[in-house]
């Protein structure tokens, strides 16, 4: 089992479609969890960090199951701006301060 | 604030050849990753520093790949002797450790794209 899976996509969705992004993690041991945003060409930038109650972020909400091992993220009212790819993060060992594994990313692309 | 600096942001080299990337973290950063990506196989880490001391390498993919970090700003990524498969997009990231030791965010620089002909 790959250790952060994300379905691929793409995500073809109109200007102000609601979107959800699922992702999987093996390790029960992580403690932190993100999603991250990248552009085409571009580096990867934070978009906001998945916390256990839920966290929401205008209009984006991402939710932790950790009993499922599972992350989402919802974007609501789609803007043609957010089309990109979307990578699911987790810490790799389960320890603070260590690294994160990347999924291989949702691409998303929204039109007008 | 200068985000993450790599150099060069483009590199085309012949298959043989020693390539050098380059990489000035965030001041005050005291965590530095390297990372490899692909179409194939996504973003992989390949090394990473903590306080210039290189702590896991593992993902290193063989011994023609070499990093060092000999001050706090500054780290290489060594490729020698370049192949073909060796292309790929190389980002190189900073971070800080909050003071509870929790992973804080990754901050990455703009890349460097290398392709081995």
């Amino acid at each position: 089992r790959k250790e952060v899976e994300q379905d691929p996509g793409p995500f073809n969705v109109p200007e102000g479609a609601t979107v959800a992004f699922n992702c999987t993690y093996s390790n029960s041991a992580s403690q932190s969890f993100f999603w991250y945003r990248q552009d085409c060409r571009k580096e990867p930038k934070l978009l906001m960090s998945v916390y256990s109650s839920g966290n929401e972020d205008g209009r984006f909400t991402a939710q932790l199951n950790r009993a499922s091992q599972y992350i989402s993220l919802l974007i609501r009212d789609s803007k043609l701006s957010d089309s990109a790819t979307y990578l699911c993060v987790v810490n790799g060992r389960g320890q603070a301060g260590t690294a994160l594994i990347f999924g291989k990313g949702t691409t998303l692309s929204v039109s007008s | 604030d200068a985000g993450v600096i790599q150099s060069p942001r483009h590199e085309v080299t012949e298959m043989g050849q020693e390539v050098t990337l380059r990489c000035k973290p965030i001041s005050g950063h005291d965590y530095l990753f390297w990372y490899r990506q692909t179409m194939m196989r996504g973003l992989e880490l390949l090394i990473y520093f903590n306080n210039n001391v290189p702590i896991d390498d593992s993902g290193m993919p063989e011994d023609r790949f070499s990093a060092k970090m000999p001050n706090a700003s500054f780290s290489t990524l060594k490729i020698q002797p370049s192949e073909p498969r060796d292309s790929a997009v190389y980002f190189c990231a900073s971070s800080v450790a909050h003071s509870g030791g929790e992973t804080d965010t990754q901050y990455f620089g703009p890349g460097t794209r290398l392709t081995v002909l």
